[in-house]
């Protein structure tokens, strides 16, 4: 079985200000990982994914994110936020079809950035 | 025009009626998938659909049931509507990688 943690429910931060959403994973095998955004009463909107190479991943938007293996992390950062960054941010993570239950998302409960002027 | 599109996108409903959600992808993938999202606790899997003919339960499929009519159609039905139900619903689609495609939602409301 999968499980995704962000301990953060809620990060605010001033604009122009750096930023990094915390995600750790657990897993058995090999997996992918993606982080959604959700802006205020919208669907989910893929900002990045890691599926195999380069363990720094570069997203939409500015933000970029880091597997690390040996923490079981994939944090996501922004050098600098806008106030059009405000929105809830999804972990997520899936086997790859590994298990022999498909290749399921299973997401973490999500953090609200919150960009402040 | 939208990949994946859900209809209706609110609805307000009555405990014990029976409610149809439904879902039209044009991505040509055959995998779909049904969510709930409620607050603080992130989306939970409903059900989901690797094909036409393959229907698995998610971790909260009590109290709903799914229904995929086409490679492009997958509908949600609640039999008999509770409070507890109100909820934003998704759905998504997905390659065979796992990346999925959302739709826009439905705001669920049940009295």
């Amino acid at each position: 079985a999968q499980s995704v943690t962000q301990l953060d429910s809620q990060v605010p931060v001033f604009e122009e200000a750096p930023v990094e959403l915390r995600c750790n994973y657990s897993s058995s095998v090999s997996v992918y990982l993606f982080w959604y955004v959700q802006y205020p009463n919208q669907g989910l909107q893929l900002l990045l994914k890691y599926l195999s190479g380069s363990t720094l991943v570069k997203g939409i938007n500015g933000f970029e994110a880091e597997f690390n293996k040996s923490q079981t992390s994939f944090h996501l950062r922004k050098p600098s936020v806008h106030i059009s960054d405000t929105a809830e941010y999804f972990c997520a993570v899936s086997d790859g079809g590994l298990t022999g239950g498909g290749n399921k998302l299973t997401f973490g409960t999500g953090t609200q950035l919150k960009v402040e002027l | 025009d939208a990949d994946v599109t859900q209809t209706p996108r609110n609805r307000i409903t009555k405990t014990g009626k029976r409610i149809m959600l439904e879902c039209s992808q044009t991505k040509g993938h055959d995998r779909m998938y049904w969510y709930r999202q409620d607050p603080g606790l992130g989306l939970r899997l409903i059900y989901y659909s690797f094909d036409v003919k393959d229907i698995n339960k998610g971790e909260i499929s009590d109290g709903y049931s799914v229904s995929r009519q086409a490679q492009a159609k997958f509908s949600l039905s609640l039999e008999s509507a509770i409070p507890n139900q109100t909820a934003l619903y998704f759905c998504a689609t997905s390659d065979s990688r796992g990346e999925q495609f959302f739709g826009p939602g439905t705001r669920l409301t049940v009295l």
